[in-house]
């Protein structure tokens, strides 16, 4: 089973992009579609997007223009830009493995980001 | 966007007790169901996957059923471990997208 390990800076100031890498490691990244999903603070759970190798992304229209999730093959990663962050953007970001309709297997364990001045 | 609704929000119950979630949605999604169980502070975990198939691993007191826009998801004996919040996601249409969850307490 693989295993998913968020990482990225824990504060961002607004009008900022967010940045956060996904690093794998018990599966190969051109398996399977890699996912975000936030959850904001007594919120539920907002999913993101994906994109897999070959190419194929998609993206929640609530972020579209802001959002880019991107593959890094040689370092079996994967990253989650957001652009012109706000307060609304405060969340605990987890990456997620998603199997061809099975749903999405394996998660990491989350990483708290905070959009503040 | 596909609205997820699930009832009730939250559920009370004892050890040893059969209880159900119920996870509707507003436009039929075939069988395209997941549920989560989440603890706080963790991670979600996929417990089912395809409305009704159990993830390798996930304890065989947690069945659930349902197709189209009802879906149920049932523990047979509540343990200990299962008190937590429970999420039913929908994949079949962009974007996927999640019930507000349901509480399961002691």
């Amino acid at each position: 089973q693989g295993q998913l390990q968020e990482s990225g800076p824990g504060l961002v100031k607004p009008s900022e992009t967010l940045s956060l890498t996904c690093t794998v490691s018990g599966d190969s990244i051109t398996d399977y579609y890699w996912t975000w999903i936030r959850q904001s603070p007594g919120q539920g759970l907002e999913w993101i997007g994906y994109s897999h190798y070959t190419g194929s992304t998609k993206y929640n229209p609530s972020l579209k223009s802001r959002v880019t999730i991107s593959l890094d093959t040689s370092k079996n990663q994967f990253s989650l830009k957001l652009t012109s962050v706000t307060a609304a953007d405060t969340a605990v970001y987890y990456c997620a493995r998603e199997g061809t309709a099975v749903g999405m297997a394996v998660w990491g364990q989350g990483i708290t980001v905070t959009v503040s001045s | 966007d596909i609205q997820m609704t699930q009832s009730p929000s939250t559920l009370s119950a004892s050890i040893g007790d059969r209880v159900t979630f119920t996870c509707r949605t507003s436009q039929s999604i075939g069988h395209w169901l997941a549920w989560y169980q989440q603890k706080p502070g963790k991670a979600p975990k996929l417990l089912i996957y395809k409305a009704s198939s159990l993830e390798t691993g996930v304890p065989s007191r947690f069945s659930a059923s349902g197709s189209g826009t009802d879906f149920t998801l049932t523990i047979s004996s509540l343990q200990p471990d299962d008190f937590a919040t429970y999420y039913c996601q929908q994949y079949n249409g962009f974007p996927y997208t999640f019930g507000q969850g349901t509480k399961l307490e002691i």
